[in-house]
């Protein structure tokens, strides 16, 4: 039972361009959703995260919303640039210290120049 | 550079064997969490340590077995290995392990198993 959802495996975009990267999830209970970024052969690097309470955090090109009556969450990254071009994970985990980070199967986002 | 390291990047053996996989946090952190991910998988959350001390643990089969030592490095053992337990293992270190606190990763160790 996949409790945080990435649905769309790949995603390719032109430079310059907005990606927007989604995110669905069935848990209530979550308080917390992050964002991982992934290069090949390196371990995933925290990018960005959201507490519930919140519906928008932005740093720089990067803006996470979370629509929490819907269950949603989106990254997005804006412009786009070569760069950027990694496997993007969402993770949610809940408020008590004794859960763990919930990962999605992550998003390829290819940026395109 | 998360200053999370992990050894060794790569291991090759066989089905039956046991294995121990090395992750030193980075500085300061005091928690550390372990993960597999497979093919095409997200990461599964394995088990987590504070201080030394067991605080979560996910779906880990009684063949793997982890440790925190004093100085705060973790080990992972997995024995009687099967070649499911394929897989890219990552380390990660949080300062408190508070929820929401972001967990920095190491590279990984690959482990290959024929």
């Amino acid at each position: 039972d996949q409790q945080v959802k990435q649905n769309s495996p790949s995603l390719s975009v032109q430079e310059g361009r907005i990606s927007i990267l989604n995110c669905d999830y069935t848990n209530s209970m979550f308080d917390y959703f992050l964002w991982y970024k992934k290069y090949p052969a390196e371990g995933p690097t925290f990018l960005i995260s959201i507490s519930s309470i919140k519906d928008k955090n932005e740093d720089g090109r990067f803006t996470v919303f979370l629509n929490k009556s819907a269950k949603h969450l989106s990254l997005h990254i804006v412009p786009s640039q070569p760069g950027d071009s990694a496997v993007y994970f969402c993770a949610a985990v809940g408020n008590s210290g004794n859960t763990p980070l919930v990962f999605g199967k992550g998003t390829r986002l290819s940026v395109i120049a | 550079d998360s200053g999370v390291t992990q050894t060794p990047k790569h291991l090759i053996t066989a089905t039956g064997q046991r294995v121990t996989l090395r992750c030193s946090p980075r500085s300061g952190d005091l928690s550390v969490y372990w993960y597999q991910q497979s093919l095409d998988q997200g990461l599964q959350f394995l088990i987590q340590y504070y201080n030394g001390e067991e605080r979560a643990k996910g779906n880990i089969l009684e063949r793997f077995s982890a440790q925190q030592f004093p100085d705060l490095h973790s080990e992972l053992n997995l024995s009687s290995l099967e070649l499911g337990d394929s897989a890219l293992y990552f380390c990660a270190s949080s300062a408190s392990g508070a929820p929401g606190q972001p967990q920095h990763f190491g590279d990984g160790t690959r482990l290959s198993i024929l």
